[in-house]
């Protein structure tokens, strides 16, 4: 009974290819998220979707586009790709109506290489 | 500056020793406050979650917040071997409408 999970768990692919990533959620959250973690470990906000709406676009080329089909799902799909895509996508999910709003719920990532 | 500064360490502590781990933060509007674990190859974990400033205790851990001096804490008790992993904080202005800011994370390594 995964909470959030990520398909494919590793990507391997060549420069200028498109790829996707899935996420699901099956905590019932409403609010859904991509991050990135680069070579250093650092973790970095994307994109979050609310109820199927954007409402978080950070400083992300326009190479790379979220899709959520329903709250339960947010994909990320990324165009053209670079060697600096290079890195590991991490979705999370949130539920703000609860007391503890703000904590988010990793899924366990996806490695992705550009060769 | 960066808004959100943690040593990355690593930091060695033989078992059973109490760990400190924390973070500094610039941004006074940040009210939400988490820690999360990470082991190699795997997602963050959400260890402890805390509203603006006071103490939470959970087991063997204990998280605290000092939003006058924009510092937080994570105390491990009776640190084990499998404590072993990297420690990020993480926090935000407004909750689930924000993205989390994160450290860079400490890696700690417990001594059996």
């Amino acid at each position: 009974d995964t909470a959030v999970s990520q398909t494919p768990k590793y990507l391997v692919t060549q420069m200028g290819n498109d790829k996707s990533i899935k996420c699901e959620q099956n905590l019932g959250h409403d609010t859904m998220y991509w991050y990135k973690q680069d070579s250093k470990k650092f973790l970095k906000i994307m994109f979050s979707y609310n109820n199927k709406e954007l409402i978080i676009n950070e400083t992300v080329p326009n190479r790379f586009s979220p899709k959520s089909p329903d709250k339960a799902h947010l994909n990320l799909h990324i165009n053209s790709l670079e060697l600096g895509d290079s890195a590991v996508y991490f979705c999370a999910s949130s539920y703000p109506g609860l007391a503890d709003s703000g904590a988010q719920y990793f899924g366990p990532g996806t490695r992705l290489l550009v060769l | 500056q960066k808004e959100v500064e943690q040593d990355p360490g690593p930091l060695s502590v033989p078992e059973g020793a109490i760990v400190s781990l924390n973070c500094t933060y610039s941004n006074s509007a940040f009210q939400y406050f988490m820690w999360y674990r990470q082991y190699s190859r795997k997602g963050p974990e959400l260890l402890m979650y805390t509203y603006s400033s006071g103490n939470k205790e959970d087991g063997r851990f204990t998280a605290q917040v000092d939003k006058s001096s924009k510092y937080i804490s994570l105390f491990i008790r009776d640190s084990q071997p499998s404590d072993s992993a990297t420690y990020l904080c993480a926090m935000s202005a407004r909750g689930g409408a924000d993205g989390l800011t994160f450290g860079k994370g400490t890696h700690l390594i417990i001594q059996p």
